[in-house]
């Protein structure tokens, strides 16, 4: 078993750019969540889905960002237009559903320059 | 409030030390928590599952006090490898949305 798979781990964009971040949920796991990290601060919670469908986007900054968890193949954050702001650790997490916990992947590292 | 609230860290203590955190949340339809750690530029790892009034894994117990709402972590026996963020998960009870707590620096030294 795999685990939960990100990549790429570490992702370098320009301002302007376009930033695509991938996660593969661990097998037998139809939950994934994306959490994004600023450097010393906590998880923020971003966006919750499901296959083929956005359960809560709550988190979701409302303008450039968007998600999607097709039927076949990984999970994918979108960021469109990167500014500085953007550069963060983001993970993404699986899960089977409540009550399970979540398993993290190692994250990727988007830096914007 | 918070939907989850976290001790104020950093916590500095002796190896050898007992420590214990507390965790707050606002949600009383949630039914599980979790206690997960992480260290510095790595991903959370989960460390501990409280689903009833508590959990016990060696050196590490959980406590839960559904009237209370809040949840804590007492690690006995610090060791130097314990030097992490501890973060509190709260799933959603009736909602969707998971929410982490900021989390509590634990540095533990020689």
């Amino acid at each position: 078993n795999a685990g939960v798979m990100q990549n790429p781990r570490h992702l370098v964009r320009r301002r302007g750019q376009e930033a695509r971040l991938r996660c593969s949920p661990m097998k037998g796991h139809s939950h994934v969540y994306w959490y994004r990290q600023l450097p010393e601060e906590g998880l923020k919670f971003m966006v919750y889905l499901q296959k083929e469908n956005i359960i809560d986007e709550s988190g979701m900054p409302k303008e450039r960002f968007s998600a999607e968890f097709p039927k076949e193949g990984p999970s994918i954050l979108r960021i469109q237009q990167v500014v500085r702001g953007d550069s963060a650790a983001y993970f993404c997490a699986s899960s089977a559903g409540a009550p399970e916990g979540y398993t993290f992947g190692s994250g990727t590292r988007l830096t914007v320059v | 409030r918070k939907e989850v609230e976290q001790d104020p860290g950093p916590f500095n203590v002796p190896e050898g030390a007992t420590v214990a955190f507390n965790c707050t949340y606002s949600n009383s339809a949630s039914q599980s928590f979790f206690w997960y750690r992480q260290d510095c530029r790595k991903e959370p790892k989960l460390l501990m599952s409280v689903y009833s009034s508590g959990n016990e894994d060696g050196r590490f117990t959980a406590q839960l006090n559904r009237a209370s709402q809040y949840i804590s972590l007492l690690i006995r026996d610090s060791k130097l490898s314990d030097s992490a963020t501890y973060l509190c998960v709260v799933p959603p009870g009736g909602g969707f949305k998971t929410i982490f707590g900021a989390g509590t620096r634990l540095f533990v030294k020689a």
